[in-house]
């Protein structure tokens, strides 16, 4: 058990609805990460928050977007899915930017 | 961040020492080498890290060339439950994300 929380498991929800997906990092850790893998990307980092702030963005569509609450917590907001969006999406959390991350179990979205 | 590079697939005997080799030949000197594991589809799960020092910690043993260009992830002694994808990664010492590539499926085998 790495200590990263992330709800729900799993996830089924129909073309062009929203959906939240939330993580709760590791005690004490403030840095907030989220990743999606689908079959053929592979792991792809989406964007992370430091401390409520965004600090890095990678590859995150117009339609995605999270925030990092005071609490520390994490959503990570899709709307208007398409049928690729299916895929496992992990966050992470590690205490500061140059320490070793830990994942959670992930989300398992599938959009029919 | 470097480029690494990692054979697509390796067999391990159960018992024996599993050797994951790593190329990172463009690494710069704030650089670290980081080792995930992916267990069928569970969150990547941390190993180890290094600069330019051996590291070892109750998982495996991290081994840096000392011209940094490749590394070695060692699991000295591997089962069943070792079979993964181990991922290298290069990643600053500031850096805010992972970048995942395909990384090693090592198989053990009884």
């Amino acid at each position: 058990d790495s200590g990263v929380t992330q709800t729900p498991k799993h996830l089924i929800t129909a073309t062009g609805q929203r959906v939240t997906l939330r993580c709760s990092p590791r005690s004490g850790d403030l840095s907030v990460y989220w990743y999606q893998q689908s079959l053929d990307q592979g792991l792809q980092f989406l964007i992370q928050y430091y401390n409520g702030e965004e600090r890095a963005k990678g590859n995150i569509l117009e339609r995605f977007s999270a925030q990092q609450f005071p609490d520390l917590h994490s959503e990570l907001n899709l709307s208007s899915l398409e049928l690729g969006d299916s895929a496992l999406y992990f966050c992470a959390s590690s205490v500061k930017a140059n320490t070793e991350a830990f994942f959670g179990q992930g989300t398992r979205l599938t959009v029919v | 961040d470097a480029k690494t590079t990692q054979p697509p697939s390796m067999d391990c005997a159960e018992g024996r020492a599993a050797n994951l080799p790593c190329n990172h030949s463009t690494i710069s000197g704030n650089e670290y080498v980081y080792w995930y594991r992916q267990i069928h589809s569970q969150g990547p799960q941390y190993i180890i890290h290094g600069l330019k020092n051996n590291e070892t910690n109750e998982m495996a043993s991290l081994i840096i060339t000392e011209d940094r260009k490749s590394s070695t992830l060692i699991l000295p002694h591997a089962t069943l439950r070792d079979t993964a994808v181990y991922y290298c990664i290069v990643k600053k010492e500031y850096g805010n994300k992972l970048v995942f590539g395909a990384g090693t499926i090592l198989r053990v085998k009884s």
